[in-house]
């Protein structure tokens, strides 16, 4: 079983280019989160989708658009990167509701230069 | 929104002893609190969790105390071992919200 999984695994991005982060499962969670982990700073949620066409601003949404088109996909978009977005991005999924197991994917590190 | 705080930001214990981290939230309507471990270069993977309706919760030598009045809840860890060694991060959310919101983690190490 896949679970859940991200690409690219790691990239470095001139500033001011923009770049997708992609994430897809195949567990049929109706609930998917993108969160940026920085040293000392934990796990920052970044959007959010409870369901396939709904999405939701975390605690640090500033230069970020997330879409849901369906519900094994929901890519991380960046429009116009900064050095401040250096981050490891994780994605995860849960099934929609209260009290569930949040699953990860394995991360992807972006380093933007 | 809900604010999670979490402390200590590191935590080093000799091995065989136990293993304390806490967690305080601000939203009295949080209802479910997860812990999730994440060994370095690995992403992070749930370890134990515990719902508003039970006030601790207990796998083997892992164990979850929640107090909803005081709005903290606890990360017990007894007889520790070297594979204990990890970040360990504290979560909330609530049941009509999905957003889980972590607190900033707790590096513990195990000394041997």
């Amino acid at each position: 079983t896949a679970g859940i999984t991200q690409a690219p695994t790691s990239q470095i991005l001139a500033a001011g280019r923009s770049m997708t982060l992609r994430c897809t499962q195949d567990m049929r969670h109706n609930a998917m989160y993108w969160y940026r982990q920085d040293l000392g700073l934990g796990l920052r949620l970044i959007h959010y989708s409870n369901t396939a066409g709904t999405t939701g601003k975390g605690e640090v949404p500033d230069g970020y658009s997330v879409s849901r088109a369906n519900t094994d996909d929901f890519p991380l978009t960046l429009a116009s990167a900064v050095p401040s977005q250096t981050s490891v991005y994780f994605c995860a999924s849960r099934v929609e509701g209260m009290g569930t197991e949040a699953f990860f994917g394995q991360g992807t590190r972006l380093t933007v230069v | 929104g809900e604010n999670v705080e979490q402390h200590p930001s590191t935590l080093s214990v000799q091995e065989g002893d136990s293993a304390v981290i806490k967690c305080t939230y601000s939203d009295s309507a949080s209802n479910y609190f997860p812990w999730y471990k994440q060994e370095l270069g690995k992403r992070p993977q749930l370890i134990i969790d515990i719902r508003s309706n039970v006030g601790e919760k207990k796998d083997q030598r892992i164990a979850v105390t929640l107090n909803k009045t005081a709005k903290h809840f606890s990360l017990h860890i007894t007889e520790t071992q070297p594979e204990d060694s990890a970040v360990y991060f504290c979560a909330a959310s609530r049941a009509g919200d999905d957003k889980i919101i972590f607190g900033k983690g707790t590096r513990l190490h195990i000394l041997p």
